[in-house]
């Protein structure tokens, strides 16, 4: 089965540093791998996803995310956070159609941009 | 591309009612939907799986017999939540498998069961 680590709980930048977020995941195969944004009160938007091809994937609003095989890892970066990057940010796994599409999300990462 | 809807957003009922919450895949067809559950401040606890046509499987703990769902079409999932009780209140979520297995969710509907 699979397994999401989202080590930061909470963290905190100031408006304009770069950020990273940390994902590591544990799967005997090659993952689907996710990255969802949710505000509060909100559904989950798709920040970016990897399956297959360059591990340096780009997504929207400026986020990209690199897939590390030896390191089981697929950290989330933005090189300038904004204001309103502030929301919780959600790594997830699957196995693709072997499970049915299903998902293991992680914890989540709860970001705070100092102004 | 990819949206989903969900309705109502938020709903309040009383103890003992059932309350039904609709998913729609709205720009895709979507032959499995998934449905989560969000407490305060943790992360999603997917409840079942929904495939066009057939049965709903739900993850284990989750009753089946309280937490009806219904998958009549493509574009279509509903869940409904019978006898619901205080302790159903919560932050629904439903999700739409798209392309290479990716799910894009509905904004999801708050329920207040008083």
């Amino acid at each position: 089965a699979q397994s999401v680590t989202q080590p930061d709980i909470h963290i905190t930048v100031s408006e304009g540093a770069s950020l990273e977020l940390r994902c590591n995941y544990s799967y005997g195969a090659t993952p689907y791998l996710f990255w969802y944004v949710q505000s509060p009160g909100q559904g989950l938007q798709l920040l970016l996803k990897y399956f297959s091809g360059d591990t340096l994937v780009q997504g929207i609003k400026g986020f990209e995310a690199e897939f590390k095989r030896s390191q089981s890892s697929f950290n989330l970066r933005k090189p300038s956070v904004h204001w309103s990057d502030a929301a919780e940010y959600f790594c997830a796994v699957g196995a693709g159609p072997q499970t049915g599409g299903k998902l293991t999300f992680g914890t989540g990462t709860q970001l705070k941009v100092e102004l | 591309g990819a949206v989903v809807s969900q309705h109502p957003s938020w709903v309040i009922c009383k103890s003992g009612t059932s309350v039904k919450i609709e998913c729609r895949s709205l720009d895709f067809q979507a032959t499995t939907m998934f449905w989560y559950r969000q407490f305060p401040k943790q992360s999603l606890m997917l409840m079942a799986t929904s495939n066009e046509g057939s049965k709903a499987t739900y993850e284990q703990g989750v009753e089946k017999d309280k937490f009806l769902i219904n998958h009549a079409s493509l574009t279509l999932s509903t869940l409904t939540v019978t006898s619901a009780h205080p302790e159903d209140s919560s932050f629904y979520i439903c999700s739409a498998r798209g392309r290479q297995e990716t799910q894009y969710f509905g904004p999801g509907t708050r329920l207040l069961v008083l």
